[in-house]
């Protein structure tokens, strides 16, 4: 079957790092996405992996482990802006994604 | 270089009516997926179409839904005789086909049925 799991809700203070887990189980892999979403707004589209490492990209980076089945996204420098949900996706095949259920972040001052 | 429209942004609906979201993709884009949201859920993948075909409709319910992406104009989600389970956010994606295959989403049509 196909499963993402991610947590529901995490908190972090501003100027913080704060690392979102991902695990996955899916027929197929063909690329992970993270994708952010503010509440009443479209995803907007923040990394994409598809070999196992590390990508950066200013104040974000994400991680990936086939073998593990697991990705992380990982905010330095947190901003009050940076309050969204973070969703992890998983290529399953040619061009079908899955979407996991997302974490809602919460930053505090 | 505009981004994936959708239109209308806010649709209401008294159960039994017909919906009709549209969507343009991104220009350059030849592939539109279409997602169901519902509050505090993920996106649930409903349809993926390329210009006058369905690739994978496997997400889309048997009944009274339907899309198309035409030769010309935009990608239209269907949804017959609606019901209030049928409220929710609507989003449309569009990708080109190529490289990392990128999805980018359209603001969404909000449907909310009476």
């Amino acid at each position: 079957g196909q499963n993402i799991d991610q947590p529901t809700e995490m908190t972090a203070t501003e100027g913080a790092i704060v690392q979102i887990n991902c695990t996955y189980q899916t027929s197929g892999f063909n690329g992970l996405f993270w994708y952010q979403q503010h509440a009443g707004e479209a995803p907007t589209f923040l990394s994409y992996n598809v070999l196992d490492g590390l990508e950066e990209k200013g104040r974000f980076s994400s991680f990936l482990s086939r073998s593990k089945g697991y990705s992380y996204l990982l905010l330095k420098e947190l901003q009050m802006k940076d309050s969204a949900s973070y969703l992890c996706a998983v290529r399953d095949g040619a061009s079908k994604i899955i979407f996991g259920s997302g974490t809602r972040l919460s930053i505090r001052p | 270089n505009a981004g994936v429209m959708q239109n209308p942004r806010h649709l209401v609906r008294r159960r039994g009516q017909e919906a009709r979201l549209r969507c343009s993709p991104m220009k350059g884009h030849s592939h539109v997926y279409w997602y169901r949201q519902l509050p505090e859920e993920g996106l649930k993948f409903m349809v993926y179409l390329q210009k006058e075909n369905i690739i994978d409709e496997s997400g889309m319910p048997k009944e009274r839904f339907s899309a198309e992406f035409p030769k010309e104009g935009p990608s239209i989600l269907r949804i017959q005789q609606v019901v209030r389970g049928d409220s929710a956010a609507y989003f449309c994606a569009s990708s080109s086909g190529t490289g990392t295959d990128t999805q980018y989403f359209g603001p969404g049509t909000r449907l909310t049925v009476l």
